[in-house]
Parts: C-alpha cells; sequence; structure tokens
C-alpha cells in the first residue's frame, strides 16, 4: 500500500518545454489535488477533482491542465514551462470531497531555467 | 536545505515548555479545519482537525481550539520536544464558487524547539 506516488521527484525543464507531473493513489480516495509551494508562502491550490472525470480549478490554475480519467490517477500538465513555475508541488488525496483530512505525497521539486 | 518556509514567521520554544500555534482564517462558512506539520523536504503530516461544531478537540499533546466569532484557530503543543521543530499549518476547508470544497491553506509558522 503505497499510499500517494508522486514522480519525478526532482525536475529541471527549460522556458517553454511541456512535462507532466504524475500523482497516483492506491486508497481509493475520490478526492485528489495538487498544491504548489513557494519560499516562505503556504500551499496554494492549482486543481482539484472531486471524482473520475470531474476537475475544477483551484486559486492558482494558470499554465496548468488537469484530468482524471481514473479514480488512481490525476496528471498535472504544464505545456510551455515559465520561471515562474519553479516551485515545489504537491499532490494530495482525499477519501470523500468533504470532512476528512488529506493525505500527502513527498513532492516534487521543479525548477525552470 | 530547503528553500521553502524562509520568510515565515518563527516561534521559539524552550524544550518541555508548551507552544501555540495561531491561525486567523478567511472564510466564516468553512466547515472544517486541519491542522498539519511540514518538516523539511517532506509533504505535510495530518496533526488533528476540528469541525465547526466543535470549539476544542484534544490529541495526544496536542489541542485545537476554534473561535468562530473571530475566525481563529490555535494549535496547542504540551511539553514540546525538539522532534517538534517544524512548518505548521493550519488549512480550511472553503466552499468554491462551484458548490464544491477544497481545502485552502494558511502561510504556515516555523515552530524552532530550543533544547
Amino acid at each position: 500500500n503505497a499510499g500517494v506516488t508522486q514522480t519525478p521527484k526532482f525536475q529541471v525543464l527549460k522556458t517553454g518545454q511541456s512535462m507532466t507531473l504524475q500523482c497516483a493513489q492506491d486508497m481509493n480516495h475520490e478526492y485528489m489535488s495538487w498544491y504548489r509551494q513557494d519560499p516562505g508562502m503556504g500551499l496554494r491550490l492549482i486543481h482539484y477533482s472531486v471524482g473520475a472525470g470531474i476537475t475544477d480549478q483551484g486559486e492558482v490554475p494558470n499554465g496548468y491542465n488537469v484530468s482524471r480519467s481514473t479514480t488512481e490517477d490525476f496528471p498535472l500538465r504544464l505545456l510551455s514551462a515559465a520561471p515562474s513555475q519553479t516551485s515545489v508541488y504537491f499532490c494530495a488525496t482525499r477519501y470523500d470531497r468533504a470532512n476528512t483530512e488529506a493525505f500527502f505525497g513527498q513532492g516534487t521539486r521543479l525548477t525552470v531555467v | 536545505g530547503e528553500s521553502v518556509g524562509l520568510h515565515l514567521p518563527t516561534l521559539s520554544v524552550q524544550e518541555g515548555d508548551n507552544s501555540i500555534i495561531n491561525c486567523a482564517y478567511s472564510n466564516s462558512a468553512s466547515d472544517y479545519f486541519i491542522w498539519y506539520k511540514q518538516e523539511s523536504g517532506k509533504g505535510p503530516q495530518f496533526i488533528i482537525d476540528i469541525r465547526s461544531n466543535m470549539d476544542k478537540r484534544q490529541g495526544q499533546r496536542v489541542t485545537v481550539l476554534l473561535n468562530k466569532t473571530v475566525k481563529h484557530l490555535s494549535l496547542q503543543i504540551a511539553a514540546t520536544q525538539p522532534g517538534d521543530s517544524a512548518v505548521y499549518f493550519c488549512a480550511e476547508n472553503i466552499l468554491k464558487n462551484t458548490g464544491r470544497r477544497a481545502l485552502t491553506f494558511g502561510s504556515g509558522t516555523r515552530l524552532q524547539v530550543q533544547p
């Protein structure tokens, strides 16, 4: 039982490159979300999903796309990376959309040069 | 070393003392609150939660207090230990304009425990 698995752990991109950050969970949680964490700031919500086929924008969605074709996976896509997207990205899952704790992955540290 | 949390407010306490970390939340309609602990290089870890129909909840060495009148949340850690050193975040379950709820985080407080 791995919980929430994020890959890769580290990534360096050049400006304009695209990539996908992967998030997989084996807890059968409906609710998945992506956050970014910048120095001196808390976690800011990028996108979230309350179930397969349903996604919503969070606080800072611009520059990111998501899809949720299965319960287990919630990839985050950067179509054209910018230096402002240098950050640590966390994926989180919850049992349902209501009042339960969120479980976090270990994060992906992304640097855009 | 980690660059996350460089400019966060810092609470410095002596080992064995009690710690109180405060958080102001934004939305009076939020119905659920969580405190998370984040150690260097790791993802946030759940500490304790509280629903809006309560004003106090206790765990092992931790207590969360909720004051809905002033939209304030606090985390009390008893007999603080060096292993408690970390960044602490409060999170609230906000109702979005989509009708769905999302967990939104505060900016965090760094707790430093002096031996």
